[in-house]
């Protein structure tokens, strides 16, 4: 299994330019989310999952879309792309309640 | 809106000491994550506790939680430098089930000295 994968690690974006980070998991987990990490601020909840066809927003929501087609993937756009919005993003998955979540590697996003 | 917060954010320590490693949260739950991450790279799961009185060891930490007091730590015995990390404390306020909806800490950078 390659677990969490996240696709590209590293991307350099122009302010205004859109764009979508993928995400995928190979383990059928159910549940799925987007954080973002910034330096000194831990990691923030985007958008999460519960299922395909279930999406809902997190505590930084804004300047993102996502949806939920497959179990599989679980793709972040940026609609807009602003310099606050450089960040790394990491994905993550779980199967069940009472469990730790899987996170991906991450993607690191410069907005210029 | 839940609140977690780690103290210290900085660690620098000696091998051979002892420290503990200290995430209070703001509203009830009864299951609390402990995750390492190393530079650049991605988080590491250390401890699932999942209820009151929960007591997780792994090699030189371990984990407890207090749900009454909300407050979990970890407690690091007899460091050694590949300790070294940032470590983060994540309360999981999931309504369904499989840790979708996590709250951070803000990390604890321990930093492990010869």
């Amino acid at each position: 299994n390659a677990g969490v994968t996240q696709t590209p690690k590293f991307q350099v974006l122009k302010t205004g330019q859109s764009m979508t980070l993928q995400c995928a998991q190979d383990m059928n987990h159910e549940y799925m989310s987007w954080y973002r990490q910034d330096p000194g601020m831990g990691l923030r909840l985007i958008h999460y999952s519960v299922g395909a066809g279930i999406t809902d927003q997190g505590e930084v929501p804004n300047g993102y879309n996502v949806s939920r087609s497959t179990t599989e993937d679980f793709p972040l756009r940026l609609l807009s792309a602003a310099p606050s919005q450089t960040s790394v993003y990491f994905c993550a998955s779980g199967y069940r309640l009472d469990t730790e979540a899987f996170f991906g590697q991450g993607t690191r996003l410069t907005v210029v | 809106e839940l609140k977690v917060e780690q103290n210290p954010l900085f660690l620098s320590m000696q091998e051979g000491k002892n420290y503990t490693i200290y995430c209070n949260y703001s509203t009830t739950s009864d299951r609390l994550y402990w995750y390492r991450q190393d530079p650049g790279k991605s988080l590491e799961s250390l401890f699932v506790l999942l209820s009151n009185g929960a007591v997780k060891q792994e090699g030189r930490l371990m984990a407890s939680l207090d749900t009454k007091a909300r407050l979990s730590t970890l407690h690091i015995t007899a460091a050694v430098h590949d300790l070294s990390a940032t470590y983060f404390c994540a309360v999981d306020m999931s309504s369904k089930g499989g840790s979708e909806k996590l709250v951070f800490g803000k990390g604890t950078k321990l930093t492990v000295n010869p």
